[in-house]
């Protein structure tokens, strides 16, 4: 497709579980970035890659959250032992360079329960 | 920290009219400001994006300004639609290694008809 996209739309998982969002970015962008969005809130910076790497994790709430993006292209985020504070809406963007626009995908709904 | 405020928080106007909206911003050091519009369930959507240089920008029925002196800036909307209807967010970016957003919390904007 021509956009970012993002799986699964939504997610409903119980309380210390495992979950894994993925981020499917628009072909040809090297930058990819997760946010997280409270309800009512804008959306916060979680972690920027730059290729395969982690260019900027400062963002990351802490050790429970991980990322990956081994081949350049597609990337998760994990969160380990899910707390239900950790409901929001997960936002992946990507950008043809760190300095151009960033596209945003529909992002993914985690329910915590 | 870096902030971004907006205000107001939420704006209800008839179709036709127009309206402004204010973002005031705590970010060092400066890139770029953005005005991004966001309706509900998907996700934000660029409008303009200014830098330090730039005081004004128009796309469509939208114009921004930048004061980068005062750290404000506006989004004023003429005759507006009832798609106008959505989140409008400021973001401002800092550049130290790559394109890093703070997000305003957004102003919540209704369009009656």
């Amino acid at each position: 497709g021509a956009g970012v996209s993002q799986t699964p739309s939504n997610k409903v998982t119980e309380k210390g579980k495992y979950v894994e969002l993925r981020c499917d970015p628009i072909s040809g962008h090297t930058a990819l970035y997760w946010y997280r969005q409270s309800l009512g809130q804008g959306p916060e910076f979680l972690i920027y890659f730059q290729g395969t790497g982690a260019a900027d994790d400062s963002g990351l709430p802490n050790d429970r959250f991980f990322a990956v993006r081994p081949e350049g292209s597609v990337s998760t985020l994990k969160i380990q032992r899910t707390e239900r504070g950790d409901s929001a809406v997960y936002l992946c963007a990507s950008s043809f360079t760190p300095l151009s626009e960033q596209f945003f995908g529909p992002g993914t709904r985690l329910t915590v329960l | 920290k870096n902030q971004v405020e907006q205000s107001p928080q939420s704006l209800i106007i008839l179709e036709g009219k127009n309206c402004t909206l204010q973002c005031n911003y705590t970010v060092s050091p400066f890139s770029n400001l953005r005005w991004y519009k966001q309706d509900t369930g998907r996700g934000p959507v660029s409008l303009t994006i200014m830098t330090f240089s730039e005081n004004t920008k128009s796309n469509g029925r939208y114009t921004a300004t930048l004061d980068a002196d005062t750290k404000q800036s506006s989004l004023h909307i003429t005759a507006s639609q009832l798609s106008d209807s959505a989140s409008y967010i400021c973001v401002v970016s800092s550049n130290p290694r790559g394109e890093k957003l703070t997000f305003g919390t957004g102003t919540r904007l209704t369009i009656i008809p």
